[in-house]
């Protein structure tokens, strides 16, 4: 079955770009979408068709997809971007990365 | 305004059923898969696998082929996802979810629509 490989922490100063990587097997030729989850909460669509944002999604937010990854970026990320973000792409069926917890220290 | 609002939070003991509806409203029931995901304490997100609301027509995934019945009611817009012979590990906070874009549109699928999830408490 196939499996998307996300890191599961990164960390990032106040302002500074974060990037998240998912990684499967040529996910390039397949596309890729991101959620955001905070506790307690249902997770957001913030990227999809690998750079889309729907409406509402701040610009800071931006994605890509190429060869075996995709890559979530935030710029100039703020406290309220921390959360546990996931990527998800589809093979014969729904799949999730198993999620990157983001903190803004 | 798209809405899916779920059914309240379950307590059941092991080997019990349990039911979750998710009401919806705002788009055309008929139009979009209705996906329903799990989500155990602290762990990540699980697809479970989905139905076509206008066929009735369900696709499950492998880990709960035989144990996981998902229907609709077209008449009031609301989906329903039924575990039974429950386990202490399906303790899980349990979300529907749109796919988009709608049925008769092949290719990938994401969810822009969820609802609030139903956290499902499987103790003795």
């Amino acid at each position: 079955s196939y499996e998307l490989t996300q890191p599961p922490s990164v960390s990032v100063s106040p302002g500074q770009t974060a990037s998240i990587t998912c990684s499967g097997d040529k996910l390039g030729d397949k596309y890729a979408c991101w959620y955001q989850q905070k506790p307690g909460q249902s997770p957001v669509l913030v990227i999809y068709q690998d750079t889309k944002r729907p409406s509402g999604i701040p610009e800071r937010f931006s994605g890509s997809n190429s060869g075996n990854t995709a890559t979530l970026t935030i710029s100039g990320t703020q406290a309220m971007d921390e959360a546990d973000y996931y990527c998800q792409a589809w093979d014969s069926g729904v799949v999730f990365g198993g999620g990157t917890k983001l903190t803004v220290l | 305004q798209v809405q899916l609002v779920q059914s309240g939070a379950e307590v059941k003991m092991p080997g019990a059923s349990v039911k979750v509806s998710c009401k919806t409203s705002g788009y055309t029931f008929t139009g979009y898969y209705m996906n329903w995901v799990r989500q155990a304490p602290g762990q990540g997100l699980e697809w479970m696998g989905w139905i076509n609301p206008n066929s009735g027509s369900t696709n499950y995934t492998q880990n709960f082929q035989g144990r996981v019945t998902m229907t609709r009611d077209t008449s009031i817009s609301t989906a329903y996802m039924e575990v039974t012979r429950l386990r202490f590990d399906d303790t899980a906070v349990y979300y529907c979810a749109r796919a988009y874009p709608g049925i008769g549109l092949a290719g990938t699928r994401w969810f822009d629509y969820w609802g609030q999830g139903t956290l499902v408490t499987v103790s003795s």
